[in-house]
């Protein structure tokens, strides 16, 4: 069985400081894993994905995440942080070959100027 | 030029009303979904379409009928609407041939929903 764990609900930063926003997944098999960003009142927006390529995956806005299998992880991160970033992101546990695409609960990011 | 469009953005209606969702995408997808997310921003997955048939019904009640009449358009018809159906719905696509289920390699492209509220 597959699931995505979000370990915070709430991130907060500082303007010009690092973010990291921490996913776990739990997979019978090697998936596919998504970040998705939701500003306020909008839909959501694909940053990047890891489909079995490379495991540091660059994706949009500065973002990149990085697969570590043995530690099922696939952390979010961004050496700084703008204002614009403040939003809810979601990290996705998916993959053909019997898998769901199950989302995780979302971290709100708050950047402080 | 919007990828994939959801009409109306706001919906407000009483209880016991009917109403629709459209969505449309023009990406060329085969895949369509629509998704429900709550007030604590949880997404759940409610119908999955691929080239207009029918994939997924994931324990939705009967007032709620997904209808595709090609495989870029995915509209929701709910009949009898409840307090309890208020949430923002998400249509989206994605680029699966085929599909037994809503998987993906590739990724869904997300509308920017419609926040429904029943009063």
């Amino acid at each position: 069985a597959q699931s995505v764990t979000q370990l915070d609900s709430h991130v907060s930063v500082s303007e010009g400081t690092p973010v990291l926003l921490r996913c776990n997944y739990s997979s019978s098999y090697s998936p596919s894993l998504f970040w998705y960003v939701q500003h306020p009142n909008k839909g959501l927006q694909l940053l990047l994905k890891y489909t079995s390529a490379a495991t540091l995956v660059k994706g949009i806005n500065g973002f990149e995440a990085e697969f570590k299998k043995s530690e099922t992880s696939f952390h979010l991160t961004k050496p700084s942080a703008h204002m614009s970033d403040a939003a809810e992101y979601f990290c996705v546990v998916s993959g053909t070959g019997g898998f769901k695409t199950i989302f995780g609960a979302g971290t709100r990011l708050f950047v402080k100027a | 030029d919007t990828a994939v469009s959801q009409t109306p953005k706001y919906l407000v209606t009483q209880m016991g009303n009917d109403k629709s969702i459209k969505c449309e995408q023009n990406l060329g997808h085969d895949t369509m979904y629509w998704y429900k997310q709550d007030s604590k921003k949880f997404l759940k997955i409610m119908f999955s379409y691929n080239n207009k048939e029918l994939i997924i019904n994931e324990t939705v009640p009967n007032r709620f009928s997904p209808k595709s009449p090609d495989k870029a358009h995915l509209n929701l018809h709910i009949n009898s609407l409840e307090l309890g159906d208020s949430a923002v719905y998400f249509c989206a696509s994605s680029q699966e041939i085929s599909s037994n289920d809503w998987a993906t390699n590739y990724g869904y492209t997300f509308g920017s929903g419609t926040r429904l509220t029943v009063v």
